[in-house]
């Protein structure tokens, strides 16, 4: 079956701009987490959609947000971006906790 | 709130060396434990989970992990590393009490030598 899918692969933008990433997750994936990958903090998890709701919150300011909808699929939005907002943009969906997550490749932001 | 350890960051092995990697969290709660490991230039993948029973949960490509409830502690092992498991290594807890909330610890990258 076809694994998690993000798009797009590569974003460049400015300070200031706004930006909509996507996530599909596999098929039956209920779950649909967000996570933000930098050299310097590592894996940090952003927030995690399940049926339409947000389920969890990590610590990331109001201009990270996100929404899922009815065919599980997400999109994450970045406003007001600023330099440090640059990092690799994970997304994972599961079926249940016990399964783990399954990730996708991300989408590399670089603000410039 | 929830944190993960790994305490090493970065290990260099020789081929059929034997590995350890440690791995511990803080959380008084049930919790669910995985090892994830991203090969260079690839996606996450899952290597192994522990959820209930057994504590010495066996993985893909002869990895195996330990749950040690009292000393909250979740290290991954091989007996004989090969050039192939060069990657980087993640810990993460699953708290599965009331919201499910995941932290991901740093990462060990593992470099071996042939």
């Amino acid at each position: 079956k076809a694994g998690v899918t993000q798009t797009p692969r590569y974003l460049i933008k400015t300070r200031g701009q706004q930006v909509t990433l996507s996530c599909s997750p596999i098929s039956g994936h209920r779950s649909v987490s967000w996570y933000q990958q930098t050299p310097g903090q590592g894996l940090q998890f952003l927030f995690e959609y399940f049926s339409e709701t947000q389920r969890n919150k990590g610590n990331f300011p109001g201009r990270f947000s996100g929404r899922q909808f009815s065919n599980s699929r997400s999109e994450m939005n970045v406003s007001t971006l600023e330099l440090g907002d640059s990092a690799l943009y994970l997304c994972a969906s599961s079926l249940t906790d016990s399964e783990g997550a399954f990730f996708g490749r991300g989408t590399r932001l670089t603000v410039v | 709130a929830q944190s993960v350890s790994q305490h090493n960051h970065h290990v260099i092995l020789s081929e059929a060396a034997s590995l350890e990697l440690g791995c511990n969290y803080s959380y008084g709660g049930t919790v669910n434990l995985f090892w994830y490991v991203q090969y260079p230039g690839q996606h996450l993948q899952l290597l192994l989970k522990y959820f209930s029973g057994d504590p010495l949960v066996k993985g893909i490509k002869g990895f195996e992990a330990e749950f040690i409830k009292s000393k909250f502690s979740f290290n991954l092992r091989k007996p004989s590393v090969q050039w192939s498991d060069t990657a980087e290594y993640f810990c993460a807890v699953w708290n599965s009490g009331g919201y499910q909330k995941v932290t991901f610890g740093t990462g060990t990258k593992l470099q071996v030598i042939p």
